[in-house]
């Protein structure tokens, strides 16, 4: 169980293009998701939470107008890089926390790897 | 906020020797403890957590141990494979946030 799917695994765009990424909790209801960035040889680095039916809350320095951040059910996020550029070439990696629990544990996606041309 | 801080930040091991990797954590109201492996290419991986009304929690080979008065806890991992390269992450919260990361161990298991 607790089993979270990310969509695309990989995509390659042109810079000025916009890519969306889902991130869907397959087995369960996830009242919060949240989505990181992970730079090569980097750590992951949170951008934003987002709650199911209200706005993300992106963290400082991450745009909310590039980065747009969509949680429309219990069981889908996505986030859209619009306008995307090179340097937003990326791996980003979504994860859920179970509702209805105190949502310490989160699980993981399998990340979706962003190359802009 | 919370800060994380992971050491060391590489570890190069002989296959069946032990790996240990501490971190650091800044806010006393964390209360859940993860450890996580990444291979290349790949989300991270969870392997091994502790709760804060824990001491040490152990998997076989591997074990966490917690000491919260200190804000530090350890991966300890025992009889190392090659397999066990990867690069390893300890994360920390407290309920309704989000895991705040380390920025990781890259351990080399040789055979």
């Amino acid at each position: 169980g607790a089993v979270v799917s990310q969509h695309p695994s990989w995509v390659i765009c042109k810079s000025g293009t916009s890519v969306k990424i889902e991130c869907r909790s397959l087995d369960f209801q996830a009242t919060t998701m949240f989505w990181y960035r992970q730079f090569p040889k980097q750590s992951l680095m949170l951008m934003a939470t987002s709650n199911e039916g209200s706005k993300a809350t992106y963290e400082q320095g991450v745009e909310k107008d590039k980065f747009l951040i969509n949680h429309a059910s219990l069981t889908l996020s996505t986030l859209t890089v619009t306008s995307a550029h090179p340097e937003d070439s990326s791996f980003y990696i979504c994860s859920a926390g179970r509702q209805g629990s105190s949502y310490n544990e989160q699980f993981f996606g399998p990340g979706t790897r962003l190359t802009v041309l | 906020g919370e800060n994380v801080e992971q050491h060391p930040s590489t570890l190069s091991v002989q296959e069946g020797d032990s790996a240990v990797i501490k971190c650091t954590y800044s806010d006393s109201a964390s209360n859940y403890f993860p450890w996580y492996k990444q291979e290349l290419g790949k989300g991270p991986q969870l392997i091994i957590d502790i709760r804060s009304n824990v001491g040490e929690k152990k998997d076989q080979r591997i074990a966490v141990t917690l000491n919260k008065t200190a804000k530090h806890f350890s991966l300890h991992i025992t009889e190392t494979q090659p397999e066990d390269s990867a690069v390893y992450f300890c994360a920390t919260n407290q309920a309704g946030t989000a895991l705040i990361f380390g920025k990781g161990t890259t351990l080399s298991v040789s055979s």
